[in-house]
C-alpha cells in the first residue's frame, strides 16, 4: 500500500497570502489528522477528521481551517499568512478500529 | 491537562552503546503512550505503543519501552545503538482512545558516534 502522501512537499509564500495543503491518506483509512511542527513550539495538533466531520481542533487561530472529502482526502488552509506560520505541516491517517497513526513526509511551508 | 516531558534535548552515544531516552507524562487516567522517530526531512515513524497489559513493550528496530505508572514514565531503550539510529525521538500521549489527538514531548535528538 502506498503511504500517506502530502502535496506539495515544499512551498514558499509571502505574508498575507493564503495557502492550501493537501493530504491523501492510506487507502481505506478514514481518519486524518494534521500537525504543525516548528522549532519553537514543537509538534502541535491542528485538526482531526473522520468521515468528513471535524472531531477535534487544536488551539490555533481561525486562520487555520481544514476539511475532508468523501474519498477521505483532506486539505488544510491557512489564510493571511504570518511569518510564524513557517513550519513543517504533517498529516497522519489511521485505519478504523486501530489506534496507530501513519504520518506523511510533511509539507515544508516557508513564509517570507 | 495532559503533558509530556522529555528532559533530554540532545544525547550523544557511541555506536554499540546502550541507550535510554526518558519520557514523563502527566495524565489522570490510563495513558495511551507512543514513541515516534523522525529522521531529517522525514515524517514520523511509530516505534512502539502502550495501551494496557504487559508494561514492557517491544517495538521495531530493536527498541523497547517500559511503562512505570508509579513514576509516570515511559522510557525508551535499546541495548546496542547503530549509527542509523541517529534521529529525533518523540514521546507522545493520546488524550483518549477515541481521538487521534496526540500530545508530543519536545523531542530528544540522538547523535551516534562511530
Amino acid at each position: 500500500k502506498a503511504g500517506v502522501t502530502q502535496t506539495p512537499r515544499y512551498l514558499i509564500k509571502t505574508r498575507g497570502q493564503q495557502v492550501t495543503l493537501s493530504c491523501s491518506p492510506i487507502s481505506g483509512h478514514r481518519s486524518v489528522s494534521w500537525y504543525q511542527q516548528t522549532p519553537g513550539q514543537g509538534l502541535q495538533f491542528l485538526f482531526e477528521y473522520f468521515s468528513e466531520t471535524q472531531r477535534n481542533k487544536g488551539n490555533f487561530p481561525g486562520r487555520f481551517s481544514g476539511r475532508q472529502f468523501s474519498n477521505s482526502r483532506s486539505e488544510m488552509n491557512v489564510s493571511t499568512l504570518e511569518l510564524g506560520d513557517s513550519a513543517l505541516y504533517l498529516c497522519a491517517s489511521r485505519p478504523q478500529g486501530y489506534n496507530e497513526q501513519f504520518f506523511g513526509p510533511g509539507t515544508r511551508l516557508t513564509v517570507l | 491537562a495532559q503533558s509530556v516531558t522529555q528532559p533530554d534535548i540532545h544525547i550523544t552515544v557511541s555506536e554499540g552503546a546502550s541507550l535510554e531516552l526518558r519520557c514523563n507524562y502527566s495524565y489522570g487516567a490510563t495513558p495511551y503512550l507512543f514513541w515516534y522517530v523522525q529522521s531529517p526531512g522525514q515524517g514520523l515513524q511509530l516505534l512502539l505503543k502502550y495501551f494496557s497489559g504487559d508494561t514492557l513493550v517491544q517495538g521495531i528496530k530493536g527498541f523497547e519501552a517500559e511503562f512505570k505508572r508509579s513514576q509516570s514514565s515511559f522510557n525508551l531503550r535499546k541495548p546496542s545503538v547503530h549509527w542509523s539510529d541517529a534521529a529525533e525521538y518523540f514521546c507522545a500521549v493520546a488524550v483518549s482512545y477515541n481521538t487521534d489527538k496526540l500530545i508530543f514531548g519536545t523531542g530528544t535528538r540522538l547523535q551516534v558516534f562511530p
